[in-house]
């Protein structure tokens, strides 16, 4: 098992473009989470999906951020319009059904927006 | 709102010294922490976890809720060591999976 896969490792933006953020839950895994990691900070909440299901996105701000776990394929979140604000290193981990206290995570994508 | 404070942000300490890495948190009901490691360019990984209250390379932590603290112990450090250390908080607003982390402390072990 290759673990919780996030890809790119390192991502470049221009302010106004969009950056999509790529995570493979481990195999058998069907819950996703994402967190994020300001400089100086520590990791936040973002959002936390199930199969085609968003169930908590308390954490993501209200514009420009969005996320999906489709039927098939990785999860994604996307930020549209980047801003410097959002260079961040982006966390994903998953978890097994059922097990959502047991959150396994990936190496993370670091997000620099010029 | 619960919070973890991790006061370090740098920890240097020579090989076979110990080590204590800090950690107190606020929280209003019954807190379940954790220690996660992150080694140079790789996975965040759970260390420890305060209700199994087991020791993972030879690390310990011991919950004490009258200091509201989780201090990440070794009594003789390896280079190996040398990681990102966050410690974290589970629970608030009804869920048991959303995690909250302190700001991390780098531990280097110098030979």
């Amino acid at each position: 098992n290759a673990g919780v896969m996030q890809n790119p490792r390192h991502l470049v933006r221009r302010r106004g473009q969009e950056a999509r953020l790529r995570c493979s839950p481990m195999k058998g895994h069907s819950h996703v989470y994402w967190y994020r990691q300001l400089p100086e900070e520590g990791l936040k909440f973002m959002v936390y999906l199930q199969k085609e299901n968003i169930i908590d996105e308390s954490g993501m701000p209200k514009e420009r951020f969005s996320a999906e776990f489709p039927k098939e394929g990785p999860s994604i979140l996307r930020i549209q319009q980047v801003v410097r604000g959002d260079s961040a290193a982006y966390f994903c981990a998953s978890s097994p059904q059922g097990r959502e206290d047991e959150a396994f995570f990936g190496q993370g994508t670091r997000l620099t927006v010029v | 709102a619960q919070r973890v404070t991790q006061p370090e942000k740098l920890l240097s300490v020579f090989k076979g010294a110990p080590v204590e890495l800090k950690c107190n948190y606020s929280y209003s009901g019954s807190p379940e922490l954790f220690w996660y490691v992150q080694y140079s360019r790789q996975r965040l990984q759970l260390l420890l976890r305060h209700i199994s209250r087991e020791s993972i390379k030879g690390f310990t932590a011991d919950l004490n809720k009258g200091e509201t603290s989780f201090h990440l112990k070794k009594p003789f450090a390896q280079e190996e060591d040398s990681a990102m250390y966050y410690c974290a908080l589970r629970g608030g607003g009804g869920s048991n999976y959303k995690l909250t982390f302190g700001k991390g402390t780098l531990l280097t072990v110098n030979p």
